[in-house]
């Protein structure tokens, strides 16, 4: 079974722009959740997806959206980006939203906004 | 609420030595309990998980952790270091919803 996917894996962005990235999960799973990694704040969650609504949501600012598509891809934007949302943006699937199942983590993308 | 402390950001360790990475939780519900293991420049990959059932959790890579409820920790081990074992690893809280809580990871170093 394929992984989980990100795409782009490196973007570099001017400040004020706005940014998408893309997220598939693994074949079969529903839920698709968001988190960014930076060395100052560590691993926060964005948000978590499941058949097409957001679950869950972390304390972000409204730039910070999502969506995801009816067949469990998912999408994040930033809009107005800022030399602070300079990361790495993690994705993870997991079968379904009860927390008990693994969820499975993509490789990233590396956002730097300059 | 629900949080993680990590006990040292930095361990090192000689080849064949006890690893032993420490964690700590604080949850208002009955806790799942995660570790995560990442490689530089990669994603988080899943060490092993608690939900229920036994305390004793066995992982990948010969790691186990036991989730001690009245000290409210789940101290990740493993008996023999191999230098592969050098990464950043991160514990993690859960509880009915996917939304996990990380620690602040711990830098593993293995020395020759």
């Amino acid at each position: 079974k394929a992984g989980v996917t990100q795409t782009p894996r490196y973007l570099i962005k001017t400040r004020g722009q706005q940014v998408t990235l893309s997220c598939s999960p693994i074949s079969g799973h529903r839920s698709v959740s968001w988190y960014q990694q930076t060395p100052g704040q560590g691993l926060q969650f964005l948000f978590e997806y499941f058949s097409e609504t957001q679950r869950n949501k972390g304390n972000f600012p409204g730039r910070f959206s999502g969506r995801q598509f009816s067949n469990s891809r998912s999408e994040m934007n930033v809009s107005t980006l800022e030399l602070g949302d300079s990361a790495l943006y993690l994705c993870a699937s997991s079968l379904d939203d009860r927390g008990s199942y693994e969820q499975y983590f993509g490789p990233g993308t590396r956002l730097t906004v300059t | 609420a629900q949080s993680v402390t990590q006990l040292g950001s930095h361990v090192s360790v000689s080849e064949g030595a006890l690893v032993l990475l420490r964690c700590n939780y604080s949850s208002s519900v009955p806790p799942y309990l995660f570790w995560y293991v990442q490689y530089p420049n990669q994603g988080l990959q899943l060490l092993l998980k608690y939900t229920t059932g036994a305390t004793l959790v066995k992982g990948i890579n010969g790691f186990e952790a036991e989730f001690k409820k009245s000290e409210t920790s789940f101290h990740l081990t493993k008996p023999s270091a191999h230098m592969s074992d050098a990464a950043e690893y991160f514990c993690a809280v859960g509880g009915a919803t996917n939304k996990l809580i990380f620690g602040t990871g711990t830098l593993l170093a293995v020395q020759p």
